[in-house]
């Protein structure tokens, strides 16, 4: 069965200083498909990036950049310049196909991130 | 872009209660999932559903049912409170398309519910 694991449980950084955040992922498939969503204080998830695993090329999206390691079935997220407006928990997760087109995903079990001023 | 409204924000309810969580979705996508979020325990998929009027089981059904009346819509009934429950009902929806679209996933802000 697909997993997802995240091993850190809480991380505090200083603002203004970058952070990488740890995911390590067990899968079977060939081609598969890995994301960053946050959760911010008030419950909301939002999608933050996502690397496919056929592309060599690291994601980036803004401030977030992912650190794609295949042989070890790594994705770190790494975030740069850190804002308070960080603080959040980050959710690691892959997507299984369930059939043709159609998948869910697996998540890991998250990291906190505090943001000190 | 577009929004996913789940209703209500909140749900109290009393054990052995019947409780419904409705989900709209504007976004025009074919997949809607409904996950539940536990402290200590992640997301975990309770029912998902590939197009309107298709309901397909995840790794938590038992204790719950749905209903994909509508493309637009997607609902999840708590066929029977527990006492002291508390958890987090994230809906979701995805694109069926091919070209990558439809591997992410956007959710909704979420239903809290506690049983008395």
């Amino acid at each position: 069965a697909q997993k997802v694991t995240q091993t850190q449980t809480s991380i505090s950084v200083m603002e203004k200083t970058t952070v990488t955040m740890d995911c390590v992922y067990e899968t079977r498939d060939s081609s598969y498909f890995l994301f960053w969503y946050k959760q911010t204080a008030s419950g909301e998830i939002v999608f933050l990036i996502r690397q496919d695993s056929y592309k060599k090329e690291n994601a980036t999206e803004g401030h977030y950049s992912l650190n794609f390691q295949k042989p070890k079935s790594s994705i770190g997220l790494i975030i740069t310049a850190t804002q308070i407006e960080d603080s959040a928990v980050y959710f690691c997760a892959m997507r299984e196909v369930i059939t043709g087109n159609t998948g869910k995903l697996i998540f890991g079990l998250g990291t906190t991130l505090q943001v000190q001023p | 872009g577009g929004i996913i409204t789940q209703t209500p924000k909140f749900l109290i309810g009393q054990e052995g209660q019947k409780l419904t969580l409705k989900c709209q979705q504007n976004f025009n996508h074919d997949t809607m999932y409904w996950y539940r979020q536990d402290s200590g325990k992640g997301l975990r998929l309770i029912y998902y559903s590939i197009t309107e009027n298709d309901l397909q089981k995840g790794d938590l059904s038992e204790g719950y049912d749905a209903s994909r009346e509508k493309k637009s819509s997607f609902s999840l009934t708590v066929t029977s409170a527990q006492k002291n429950e508390m958890a987090v009902f994230l809906c979701a929806s995805t694109s069926s398309g091919t070209g990558g679209g439809q591997n992410t996933l956007y959710f909704g802000a979420g239903t809290r519910l506690s049983v008395l």
